[in-house]
Formats: C-alpha cells, sequence, structure tokens
C-alpha cells in the first residue's frame, strides 16, 4: 500500500478564516478522495480530486467552500473555506490504485483535526 | 441507493473472548466489501476486504470476515481479542472498484481485562 501523509495533522482556527490541507502519497496513484469525518460520526465523502481538472462533488458539497486541487498524481489540497465551527472535524485524503492498474482498495491518510471556535 | 448497517453502536468484550461485530448492507446490484479499524486519535487502516472469489475472507491481526450474499451480511469476526483492539471499526461497501465508499455508522469495540 501507498505511505500517505497529511498536513497539518491538527489545527485550531478562527471562525471566518480558512485553512488549507495537503495530501501527499509516496508513489503515484490513479484515485484520490477527500473525507470528513464529524465528531462522533463516520465518514462522509466531500469530493473526488481528478487530476488536471475540477473536482466532483457529492450532494451537499460545494466548490466554493471545500475547493480542491489536484496538481499531479501524488498530491492533492482540500481548503475548508469561510470556517464555522460546524465545519470541526476530521478531514481525510484516501488513495486507489497505483497508476498504471485497476483501482481495487481505498488507503487512508492520518487525518486532519481541524477544530474552529 | 446503497446504504450499510452496523447494527451494534458499542460492543464490550472481555479479553480473549470471541467477537463478532455484526454489518449489513443494501443494494440492488453486487458490491465490493471493505472493514476498516480506526486506533484513537488516527486514520483508518484497512482490515480486510471481499472482491470476488471465496466468501470466507482473512484480515490482518486475526480477523477474518465472511460473504453472504442471500443475507446481505458481511460480518467480521476474531476468535480471541486481545486490549490492542480496542478501536473503532468500520464496515464499507463500494460499487465499483476504486470508486466511492459508503460507511457504516462504525462500531466501538471495548476490550476489558
Amino acid at each position: 500500500s501507498a505511505v500517505i501523509s497529511q498536513k497539518p495533522s491538527r489545527d485550531i482556527c478562527q471562525r471566518g478564516t480558512s485553512l488549507t490541507i495537503q495530501c501527499q502519497v509516496d508513489s503515484q496513484v490513479t484515485m484520490m478522495f477527500w473525507y470528513r469525518q464529524q465528531p462522533g460520526q463516520s465518514l462522509t465523502l466531500i469530493a473526488t480530486a481528478n487530476q488536471g481538472s475540477e473536482a466532483t462533488y457529492e450532494s451537499g458539497f460545494v466548490i466554493d467552500k471545500f475547493p480542491i486541487s489536484r496538481p499531479n498524481l501524488t498530491f492533492s489540497t482540500l481548503t475548508v473555506s469561510n470556517m464555522s465551527p460546524e465545519d470541526s472535524s476530521i478531514y481525510l485524503c484516501s488513495v486507489g490504485g497505483r497508476a498504471g492498474t485497476p483501482p481495487d482498495t481505498q488507503y487512508f491518510g492520518p487525518g486532519t483535526r481541524l477544530t474552529v471556535l | 441507493a446503497q446504504s450499510v448497517t452496523q447494527l451494534d453502536s458499542q460492543v464490550p468484550v472481555f479479553e480473549e473472548a470471541p467477537v463478532e461485530l455484526r454489518c449489513n448492507y443494501s443494494s440492488s446490484v453486487s458490491v465490493y466489501l471493505f472493514w476498516y479499524v480506526q486506533y484513537p486519535n488516527q486514520g483508518l487502516q484497512l482490515l480486510l476486504k471481499y472482491l470476488s472469489g471465496s466468501t470466507l475472507v482473512k484480515g490482518i491481526n486475526g480477523f477474518e470476515a465472511e460473504f453472504n450474499k442471500s443475507q446481505t451480511s458481511f460480518h467480521l469476526r476474531k476468535p480471541s481479542v486481545h486490549i490492542s483492539d480496542t478501536a473503532e471499526y468500520f464496515c464499507a461497501v463500494t460499487l465499483n472498484q476504486g470508486g466511492k465508499l459508503i460507511f457504516g455508522q462504525g462500531t466501538e469495540l471495548s476490550v476489558k481485562p
């Protein structure tokens, strides 16, 4: 499986500000995803990060609030914009499939624990 | 639409006892099934997966799961648990290999000495 890192690991932010979370993989992968895990809850997919094109968002998530970049096959960023306390969650990136092989499994990064005051 | 139900939100068990964490899914088409574990303050780690073939799947840390298509279940089992197995366990399904994962609500396994 790929080695996945996320930065920052945790942050405490003021409402109205924005935070950009980075996800770095040690090898090229086909798929990259961003999930949210609200306190005491399960994981919900925010969007699929597409290399070289706009991300594909799930119902209830919009680009203005969660802009995503994926400039290459090993890196992606998620920005949480104009934050409110309701955005306090763990944000996780996941990856699937080394480039050139069918992606059958997703592997997750360690997560970014965000607290908004 | 697909959905996943984990029937138990919390499972307390004594060390060295067997455990079963239940997972049922709803789908009109074939799915791929996964179990992930989340230790406190960590990300998700893949325990095991069912893509095709044998319905009994063995994973890491002594866990196994059995895919039952007629009962639409994918229950996770371990014959003897350790304190270190204390964690949150998530069942997940996807329609497409490498596609969107739909997660259950999670089961908190608490192993007591």
